[in-house]
């Protein structure tokens, strides 16, 4: 049961353009939500980070925006730059000591 | 401060044979976590050490075990290796919770031939 769902495996986006992942959930008692980035052969880097009190976070050229009611993260990156071509992973805990539960992963792909 | 390492990078078994992997957290953090990262399922929590306990774990056969040691590093074993065990195994270390910024090693790739 795929509880943190990336339903696009890979994304292309022009550099300089914006670009939008995608992340839905199934578990209502989720309320910390977090993006890492992953690049071949290294392990995931956290990126940003939302509680469930707030619908936006901005951090630079990342926002992540919550949309509770429809169980619905996406991270915003303006403007799309070379080097963010890399997998991105949405993940998520029930909070305190809970564990984080991941997604399956969006490619990225900046298109010089 | 230093990251987090793993040890070894790449290992090859064969099925039936065991192996253990170690992981040494950032200076100071006492959580450790452990991931298996397999094509197309993302990464499946497997188990996580603070102070030396499980504190809590995925949903993975008791082949799979781990522990953590008095200076925090941790060590994770898998023991009747099968084929699918073939997979990039993750470990992250935080503070203290997981709502802390996670901090995940650069992984050891084992492939089960």
């Amino acid at each position: 049961d795929q509880q943190v769902k990336q339903n696009s495996p890979s994304l292309s986006v022009q550099e300089g353009r914006i670009s939008i992942l995608n992340c839905d959930y199934t578990n209502s008692m989720f309320d910390y939500f977090l993006w890492y980035k992953k690049y071949p052969a290294e392990g995931p880097t956290f990126l940003i980070s939302i509680s469930s009190i707030k619908d936006k976070n901005e951090d630079g050229r990342f926002t992540v925006f919550l949309n509770k009611s429809a169980k619905h993260l996406s991270l915003h990156i303006v403007p799309s730059q070379p080097g963010d071509s890399a997998v991105y992973f949405c993940a998520a805990s029930a909070g305190g000591n809970e564990k984080l539960t991941f997604g399956t992963g969006t490619r990225l792909t900046i298109i010089p | 401060k230093a990251g987090v390492t793993q040890t070894p990078r790449y290992l090859i078994k064969t099925r039936g044979q065991q192996v253990t992997l170690s992981c040494s957290p950032i200076s100071g953090h006492r959580s450790v976590s452990w991931y298996q990262q397999t094509p197309g399922q993302g990464l499946q929590f497997l188990f996580e050490y603070f102070s030396e306990t499980q504190r809590n774990k995925g949903n993975f056969p008791g082949r799979f075990s781990g522990r953590q040691f008095s200076n925090s590093r941790s060590e994770m074993n898998v023991s009747t290796l099968e084929l699918g065990d073939s997979a990039l195994y993750l470990c992250a270390s935080s503070q203290d919770s997981f709502n802390n910024e996670q901090f995940f090693g650069p992984g050891t790739r084992l492939t089960v031939l």
